[in-house]
């Protein structure tokens, strides 16, 4: 399995700009998470899904941010408009089903999206 | 409300010296604990966990860790220390039923020197 994917790898844009992040899971994992890791937040989670369905968004930092998961293989964080404060890297990790309680299970993370705002 | 506390900020140590990374949690109920490792430039690589039986843990790369519930630690060891070994050390824990939702600490800088 080539792992979890993400692209862009990088990506610059300017301030008030829509920036589309892109994430592919691994296969026949059930859960997947978005985080956003900073110097001075550290690493924040921002949303995550199990089985498509959004669970706690309650990370995400304001209604310029939005999240979906149209299918098991595929998920966007959308930024509208972008602000310089916004610049981060922004992983996808995702994690299996396990039998009963699925805490327990390990996150896979992909290599990041490292999002420049001017 | 659970929340990781990694006292330092930046560990050093000399390649072959015992390496210890710490942790100390807060969790109401039982905690799954949770280390992970992250590279220059890289995601974060899972290194080990400790979800119930025995306290001594033990993970990728020749890591360890001891969860000792009295005092809410669950620090990372390694006996010998590698060149290779030095990145961003982060633990973080969850509950059962938390749905995976993991708290991450601030992360532990460790530089090794030959």
């Amino acid at each position: 399995d080539a792992g979890v994917i993400q692209s862009p790898r990088h990506e610059v844009t300017e301030m008030g700009q829509e920036v589309t992040l892109r994430c592919k899971p691994i296969s026949g994992h059930d859960y997947l998470f978005w985080y956003r890791q900073t110097m001075m937040r550290g690493l924040e989670l921002l949303i995550y899904f199990n089985n498509n369905v959004p669970i706690d968004d309650s990370g995400m930092p304001e209604d310029r941010f939005s999240a979906k998961m149209p299918n098991a293989s595929f998920s966007t964080l959308k930024i509208q408009p972008s602000e310089p404060r916004d610049s981060a890297v922004y992983f996808c990790a995702s994690s299996p089903r396990g039998q009963g309680d699925s805490s327990y299970n390990e996150q896979f993370f992909g290599p990041g999206t490292r999002l420049t705002v001017l | 409300a659970q929340s990781v506390a990694q006292p330092e900020d930046q560990v050093n140590v000399a390649e072959g010296n015992p390496l210890t990374v710490k942790c100390t949690y807060s969790v109401s109920g039982n905690p799954y604990l949770f280390w992970y490792v992250q590279y220059p430039n890289r995601g974060l690589q899972f290194l080990l966990k400790y979800i119930t039986g025995d306290n001594l843990v033990k993970g990728s790369y020749g890591f360890e860790a001891e969860f000792n519930k009295s005092q809410t630690s669950f620090h990372l060891k390694k006996p010998s220390a590698l060149v290779s070994d030095s990145a961003l050390y982060f633990c973080a824990v969850t509950k059962r039923g938390s749905w995976g939702k993991l708290q991450f600490g601030a992360g532990t800088q460790v530089v090794v020197t030959p």
